[in-house]
């Protein structure tokens, strides 16, 4: 079974200033995607950053940076440059190789950037 | 239009009627997917679908049904509504490779009274 953990349930951060959010995950499969989430206040889900397993370097998507560190089994995300937009719900979730392919997802950490 | 829809956006129903969530991709992705939304759990997910014909129960399936007679289509019916099936419900599809994003649906936000 697959299992990620968000231990921040609510964050604040200045505007231009950098922040992670942390997430753990934990899973038997030898081989597995992690992914980064962004929900508004509007609802829709959008797609941040993936890090794959076997990836050498940590992901990097503009502003965002994924922290993976494999024998920690931690992969937190690092908002550089906050802006007042990115004020929102982060979700970690992670995807195993076989199987349904369907995403776990952790209970989400709410990030409000303060000007 | 492209991607993902779902429908209706807003649904108010009572405890013991029948609702059908519906969705629809256009990309041709083979895996489909529902969620539920609850304050607190994140997104978990009720059903998922490999391929037409083929769709198999996920975390909390419990009242509900699936069927994907098309490629394109996954509907989601709750076959007699209860309040605890009060949620928001997305649909998601991907190509099912481990390093495809999934692509989620606006959402539906469901009111059982």
């Amino acid at each position: 079974a697959q299992k990620i953990t968000q231990t921040q349930p609510g964050m604040f951060v200045q505007e231009k200033e950098a922040v992670t959010l942390d997430c753990t995950y934990d899973t038997s499969d030898p081989s597995y995607g992690l992914f980064w989430y962004k929900q508004p206040s509007s609802g829709e889900m959008i797609f941040l950053i993936y890090q794959g397993s076997y990836d050498q370097q940590n992901a990097t998507e503009g502003r965002y940076s994924l922290n993976f560190q494999k024998a920690r089994k931690s992969a937190n995300l690092v908002i550089s440059a906050s802006q007042l937009g990115d004020s929102a719900m982060y979700f970690c979730a992670m995807r195993g190789s076989t199987g349904r392919r369907a995403l776990t997802f952790g209970s989400g950490t709410r990030l409000q950037v303060q000007p | 239009d492209a991607g993902i829809t779902q429908s209706p956006r807003y649904k108010i129903t009572e405890t013991g009627r029948q609702v059908t969530l519906m969705c629809h991709q256009t990309w041709s992705h083979s895996y489909m997917f529902w969620y539920r939304q609850d304050l607190g759990h994140g997104l978990r997910l009720i059903y998922y679908s490999a391929a037409a014909d083929i769709t198999d129960k996920g975390e909390v399936p419990d009242g509900y049904v699936v069927s994907r007679s098309k490629t394109e289509n996954f509907p989601l019916t709750l076959e007699s509504a209860t309040r605890s099936q009060t949620s928001v419900y997305f649909c998601a599809s991907s190509s099912g490779a481990t390093n495809n994003e999934q692509f989620f649906g606006p959402g539906t936000r469901l009111t059982v009274l």
